[in-house]
Order: C-alpha cells, then sequence, then structure tokens
C-alpha cells in the first residue's frame, strides 16, 4: 500500500502567517492527492482534490501543488480558523490511504 | 439537510459484534458511493470499507476483511456496518463519508457524518 508521510508533524504558527504542509508518497500516486482539515472533536473536511482543486466553498487561502511523490499545502496568511489537524490522501492505489497528519497550532 | 449521521456506537468486549448505521438525507442517496473511514484515539485516518450504489459494489480494507459487512437499504438511505469478531485494535470512531462525484467515484470524501465512537475493551 502507499505510505504518506506528512511533514512537520506540528507547525506552530501565528494568525497571518503562511503554512506549508508536505506530503510525500512511498511511490507515485500521479495528481490523486486530497487534503482534509480536521478540527477537534469534528468530522474531516475536503480541502483539496486532484492535488490542486479546491473544494466546493473552500477560501482561497489554501492551494494544493505537487505531483508524482511530492505534494505542498499551503495556507497563505493563516486565520484563527486554520488551526486544526491537516490530512492528505490518495487515491492512485488501492487501498485508500491517508497520511498521519500535521497539526497546525498557535505560537 | 445534506447530512449523514452514524448511530450504533457503543462498549463491546473483544470477539463481539456491533453494527453501525449511516442514516443519510439532502441529496439522491442512491447515486452516490459511501464509505466507513475510522480514527482510533489520537490517531489518523484509516478507510475500511464502500458499497457502491448497488450491494453487489463492495470492497474492505484488509484489516477488517473477512469480520466485517457493509450494506446499504436505498429504501431507507440507509448504509450499515455489521462487525464481529471485534479486536481492541478496533476501537475507534467511526465516520461514514460520501464520495464527491455522484454516479462516478472519485474517491474523495465531500461529505461526513459526526462519528460513532466503537469501544472494545474488556
Amino acid at each position: 500500500e502507499v505510505v504518506l508521510t506528512q511533514s512537520p508533524t506540528t507547525l506552530s504558527l501565528s494568525p497571518g502567517q503562511r503554512a506549508t504542509l508536505s506530503c510525500r508518497a512511498s511511490q507515485s500516486v500521479r495528481r490523486y492527492l486530497a487534503w482534509y482539515q480536521q478540527k477537534a472533536g469534528q468530522a474531516p473536511r475536503l480541502l483539496i482534490y486532484d492535488s490542486s482543486n479546491r473544494a466546493s466553498g473552500v477560501p482561497a487561502r489554501f492551494s494544493g501543488s505537487g505531483s508524482g511523490t511530492d505534494f505542498t499545502l499551503i495556507i497563505s496568511s493563516l486565520e484563527p480558523d486554520d488551526f486544526a489537524v491537516y490530512y492528505c490522501q490518495q487515491r492512485n492505489n488501492w487501498p485508500l490511504t491517508f497520511g498521519g497528519g500535521t497539526k497546525v497550532e498557535i505560537k | 439537510q445534506v447530512q449523514l449521521v452514524e448511530s450504533g456506537g457503543d462498549l463491546v468486549k473483544p470477539g463481539g459484534s456491533l453494527r453501525l448505521s449511516c442514516a443519510v438525507s439532502g441529496f439522491n442517496f442512491g447515486d452516490y458511493y459511501i464509505s466507513w473511514i475510522r480514527q482510533a484515539p489520537g490517531k489518523g485516518l484509516e478507510w475500511i470499507s464502500y458499497i457502491g450504489s448497488s450491494e453487489n459494489i463492495v470492497d474492505y480494507a484488509d484489516s477488517v476483511k473477512g469480520r466485517f459487512t457493509i450494506s446499504r437499504d436505498n429504501g431507507k438511505n440507509s448504509v450499515f456496518l455489521q462487525m464481529d469478531s471485534l479486536r481492541a485494535e478496533d476501537t475507534a470512531v467511526y465516520y461514514c463519508a460520501r464520495d464527491q462525484a455522484p454516479s462516478a467515484m472519485s474517491w474523495y470524501f465531500d461529505l461526513w457524518g459526526r462519528g460513532t465512537l466503537v469501544t472494545v475493551s474488556s
């Protein structure tokens, strides 16, 4: 199965700062990667699919890029509502797999 | 209101059984694939099963294959997960989630329920 490794595990930033999250796949997943946001006690929310497409209603400050094995989620200017855990997920190979998550916390 | 609502989570002993339900409303249930995804306490997400628009389209993660059975009742707008031979490592919040693409498969999940907690412990 494809192993997705997210880094860093924790990112400590202040509101207004830029967040850069990484997801590395153990083998190529082409562009078939998504990003989800999960706040404490809530279900995940789809942010980005197919590497760079924003899901419905997702603010433009969220952007995704990458292909093959290396992917990046950027939050251009952190809002208070953005402090959460972010997961990547691939759909190129079966079974579907998720990364271990990156927690974006307030510094 | 467009939503998925899980129920049926409980405390169960190892080797026991449990049946989870996922009630769907606000969209054409028959058009969508539905998956179950779980999250162990303090851990990441694990996809465990999906069901297509008809009951003969199903698959399972190796970790639950042979022990869990997914089904759906389109008349009741519901998906079920029958969980048998439960183990301590099955302890998790179980979410049902809708595939992003109607009448197709994107294998991304754009609508999730709030989850139901299953605890397997003696």
